[in-house]
């Protein structure tokens, strides 16, 4: 069975410096990995992907994701980060083992704040 | 083009009640999923659905249905609710079929179970 890992629950930052959220991975096929964020009372928006290719993924709003098939892990970035990008952040992964049902398994999320 | 529309956006029940959930997908999207939200379990996949067929089930009782339409709208309909289905229930539509495509959630609906 597939599963999403996001050690930290809460992680703070101070405006314009890098961020990091982290996220590792399992699957028993190819993984399809994202990167969505919530914020207050909103639905998940979609910030990234990685389904093939290039390690480095680059996303939405400045963010970028950096895929590694041996940690398995999926690393949400950004160089400088803003008072407004604090909200909750989901990693997620749909295990396209043959299949074509679509399915999301999410981590339990990390919640990014951003100290002026 | 407009994104998924979810109705109504806020509910509030009292427990042994039914509801029933709606989510428009984006034109064009004929896959629906339906995930459960609450701060103890995080998101849950409830069941996804693509050309009227449930393509897939979550790890939910029986009361938890759902059906999608001819024009891809899906409905999720909970039974003899109990004070534990309060949640946030997200729908989300992708095109479906292959694997890259992302999926593009809805504003959700609210739903609470006195």
């Amino acid at each position: 069975a597939q599963s999403v890992a996001q050690p930290e629950d809460q992680v703070n930052v101070a405006e314009g410096n890098p961020l990091t959220v982290k996220c590792t991975y399992s699957v028993s096929g190819n993984p399809y990995l994202f990167w969505y964020v919530q914020y207050p009372n909103r639905g998940l928006q979609f910030l990234l992907k990685y389904i093939t290719g290039d390690n480095l993924v680059k996303g939405s709003y400045g963010f970028e994701a950096e895929f590694n098939k041996s940690q398995t892990s999926f690393h949400l970035k950004k160089p400088s980060a803003l008072v407004s990008d604090s909200a909750l952040y989901f990693c997620a992964v749909r295990d396209y083992g043959g299949g074509s049902n679509y399915k999301l398994t999410f981590g339990k999320g990390t919640l990014l704040t951003v100290n002026p | 083009k407009a994104g998924v529309t979810q109705t109504p956006r806020y509910l509030i029940k009292t427990r042994g009640q039914q509801v029933t959930l709606s989510c428009s997908p984006i034109s064009g999207h004929r896959s629906v999923s339906w995930y459960q939200q609450t701060p103890g379990q995080g998101l849950q996949f409830l069941f996804e659905y693509f050309s009227e067929t449930q393509r897939n089930k979550g790890n939910f009782p029986g009361r938890f249905s759902g059906r999608q339409f001819s024009n891809s709208r899906s409905e999720m309909n909970v039974s003899t609710l109990e004070l534990g289905d309060s949640a946030l229930y997200l729908c989300a539509s992708s095109a479906g079929g292959s694997g890259n495509t992302e999926a593009f959630f809805g504003q959700g609906t609210r739903l609470t179970v006195v």
